[in-house]
């Protein structure tokens, strides 16, 4: 059963850039059996697709986000991160990292992160 | 970009009571959607894939169905458990979108 666990500071000053990084445990991120994503959630509101990445490096990022965003992978420490520059008070959200298993169809998030808060503030 | 629109975005219901929400996409995606429960201070939990597929170990009372733009998610028997805020989302080629989510509270 895969775990994931997210890593990152929880405090960003505006304009800057946060990074985070997942760590995955009992699997491979190597596997071909998933992508691996980043989804966020501001305070009480509803969940965002940031972007998913494939162990090849292969990206996919939400459009909304493109300009801002990189998400890579590191097979040999079996962590993925996220990037996201010139931070603004609307990026202040609980950060998750998910796997997204690839099967024929929906390739749904399967395994998520406990998720971690990042603000943004001065 | 292919949009959710969830409803209702709020529902109240009594224990024992049959639930439903629906999620409609803004183009065809086939049966290319899953259903999450989240609590509050949680991550989401996957309860159903490929539109009607329930994942191990989640309780028979959820159901979904449809295929298209058009689907409904099922709860057949409320249970005070199920308190919690549910998302469909939608997988089109590897770019990812999700409802509104729809809060569900016990009357």
């Amino acid at each position: 059963q895969l775990q994931l666990q997210e890593s990152g500071p929880g405090l960003v000053k505006p304009s800057e850039t946060l990074s985070l990084t997942c760590t995955v445990s009992g699997g491979s991120i190597s596997s071909s059996s998933y992508y691996w994503g980043w989804i966020r959630q501001p305070p009480g509101k509803g969940l965002e697709w940031i972007g998913s990445i494939y162990y090849s490096g292969s990206t996919y990022y939400n459009p909304s986000l493109k300009s801002r965003v990189t998400i890579s992978v590191d097979t040999s420490k079996n962590q993925f991160s996220l990037k996201l520059s010139s931070v603004t008070a609307a990026d202040t959200a609980v950060y998750y990292c998910a796997s997204l298993k690839r099967i024929v169809g929906a390739n749904p998030f399967d395994y998520w992160g406990q998720g971690t808060l990042v603000t943004v503030s001065s | 970009d292919i949009q959710m629109t969830q409803s209702p975005s709020s529902l109240s219901a009594s224990v024992g009571d049959r639930v439903t929400i629906t999620c409609q996409a803004s183009q065809d995606i086939s049966n290319y959607l899953n259903w999450y429960q989240q609590k509050p201070g949680k991550a989401p939990k996957l309860l159903i894939y490929d539109a009607s597929n329930l994942e191990t170990g989640v309780p028979s009372r959820f159901s979904g169905s449809g295929s298209g733009t058009d689907f409904t998610f099922t709860i057949s028997s409320l249970q005070p458990e199920d308190i919690a805020t549910y998302y469909c989302q939608q997988y089109d080629n590897l770019l990812i979108t999700f409802g509104q989510g729809t809060r569900l509270e016990i009357k």
